[in-house]
């Protein structure tokens, strides 16, 4: 079965800090792998996209790593603001003749001051 | 470029009242999703079109949910009539797909629905 798993689910973090969030996926056969921010009552904004040859890429802050052998990935985020309080979700598509998208569940980061 | 539009921005109604929501994706994109995201949870996906046809509608429920893409543009949902557990958010998506990043997506601000 098709999955995408993340952990943690909730996250607090002072302002400043780096942290690491995870992805743990059972998709198959891979086409590529996402992660989009989710800020509150909006909907979700794409970070990084990295298909089977990328195993690591950065916008900004944000640093999203990729192992395809064991499918796992994360995301790091260096000196945390608040304004990245928000929900994170792992995207992971899967290319079957008929293209299919599968949502993690998200990971709730809370960035305080 | 403008981005996915959707509206009303939010809803209360009754159960077993009828909903509509609206979404205009990016212009180009010939892919439209219609997703429905409760708290605590990540999207999930309701209808995926292409152009006007439907690709993927296996976990929308027909009894009571439905939705059109007339002329490969705009695109509707409906709920009729709604139960308590509809209250989501619902979240409309469009993407141009081709190459490494086929199938991102760009996602509008969503619906947040409250029925009570």
């Amino acid at each position: 079965k098709n999955q995408v798993e993340q952990s943690p689910q909730s996250l607090i973090i002072l302002e400043g800090k780096n942290c690491t969030l995870q992805c743990n996926y059972t998709v198959s056969p891979f086409s590529n792998l996402r992660w989009y921010k989710q800020d509150t009552g909006r909907g979700p904004v794409s970070l990084t996209i990295m298909t089977f040859s990328e195993n690591t890429k950065s916008n900004g802050r944000y640093t999203a790593t990729l192992d395809a052998d064991t499918k796992q990935s994360s995301l790091h985020i260096t000196a945390s603001q608040l304004s990245d309080s928000a929900s994170y979700i792992c995207v992971v598509s899967s290319d079957t003749g008929g293209f299919k998208t599968i949502f993690g569940a998200g990971t709730r980061l809370f960035v305080k001051a | 470029e403008a981005g996915v539009a959707q509206s009303p921005r939010y809803k209360i109604i009754e159960k077993r009242q009828s909903v509509a929501f609206w979404c205009n994706p990016i212009s180009g994109h010939a892919t439209l999703y219609w997703y429905q995201q409760i708290l605590g949870q990540g999207p999930k996906l309701l209808i995926q079109f292409q152009n006007n046809g439907v690709v993927d509608d296996s976990q929308l429920p027909k009894d009571r949910f439905s939705a059109e893409r007339l002329k490969g543009v705009d695109s509707t949902l409906k709920i009729q009539p709604a139960k308590l557990e509809d209250s989501a958010v619902y979240l409309c998506a469009s993407s141009r797909g081709g190459g490494a990043r086929r199938g991102e997506q760009y996602f509008g601000p969503g619906t947040r629905l409250t029925v009570t």
